[in-house]
């Protein structure tokens, strides 16, 4: 069983979609919760970085993790063909530790 | 540049040649890590410098891979021998705190 698990989709959504990203930890010791962004042909880019449990909100997206459960999530309001690309969360205690990632599709 | 560059961005070899990839971070960071990306899966951790240290080799997945940053600045991968299964993207993040901060990568085909 990996450390971090992540469905890989592909999820296909509307324009204008609310989009709901998830990933489950096994690992107690992950202090650190990211996530990332990538792009066809293109290394991750940090979308959002949250440290231990609670909610982070920036612009249309908002992070949340619940300790409790090892659960993250990632929301995505108002959703944009722009944002169609390849979702990775990603858990630190000492090394960072990646999901598989979720292929996202905002159809116009 | 602003931002970690790699190179080259395509390498295609056959099996057994030695390959190196370069990676150039951003100026400042004291921090570069190599993961490996194969197809369809997230990033997997291979190695970590801190300046010119190797301070986590426990990632490479065989004596065949060899990374060095001897001045503290660019980094080079070096796989000897290479075989099919080493076929992935191969990239390069650098930090100066938690966020990292990723090259676009070097896909390697062995064929």
């Amino acid at each position: 069983q990996k450390e971090v698990e992540q469905d890989p989709g592909p999820l296909s959504v509307p324009e204008g979609a609310i989009v709901s990203l998830n990933c489950t930890y096994s690992n107690s010791a992950f202090q650190y919760f990211m996530w990332y962004r990538q792009y066809s042909r293109k290394g991750p880019e940090l979308l959002m970085y949250t440290y231990s449990s609670g909610n982070k909100e920036d612009g249309r997206f908002t992070a949340q993790v619940d300790k409790s459960s090892k659960y993250i999530s990632l929301f995505i309001r108002d959703s944009q063909p722009s944002d169609s690309a390849t979702y990775l969360c990603a858990c630190q205690g000492g090394k960072l530790i990646f999901g598989q990632g979720t292929e996202l599709s905002v159809k116009p | 540049g602003a931002g970690v560059s790699q190179s080259p961005r395509y390498k295609v070899a056959k099996r057994g040649q030695d390959v190196a990839l370069r990676c150039d971070p951003i100026s400042g960071h004291v921090s570069l890590f190599w993961y490996q990306q194969a197809l369809g899966q997230g990033p997997e951790f291979l190695t970590y410098f801190q300046n010119e240290a190797q301070l986590d080799k426990s990632g490479l997945p065989s004596d065949r891979f060899f990374a060095e940053r001897p001045e503290g600045s660019v980094s080079t991968l070096k796989i000897q021998r290479t075989q099919q299964e080493d076929s992935a993207v191969y990239l390069c993040a650098s930090s100066s705190g938690q966020g990292k901060f990723f090259g676009p990568g070097t896909r390697l085909t062995v064929l």
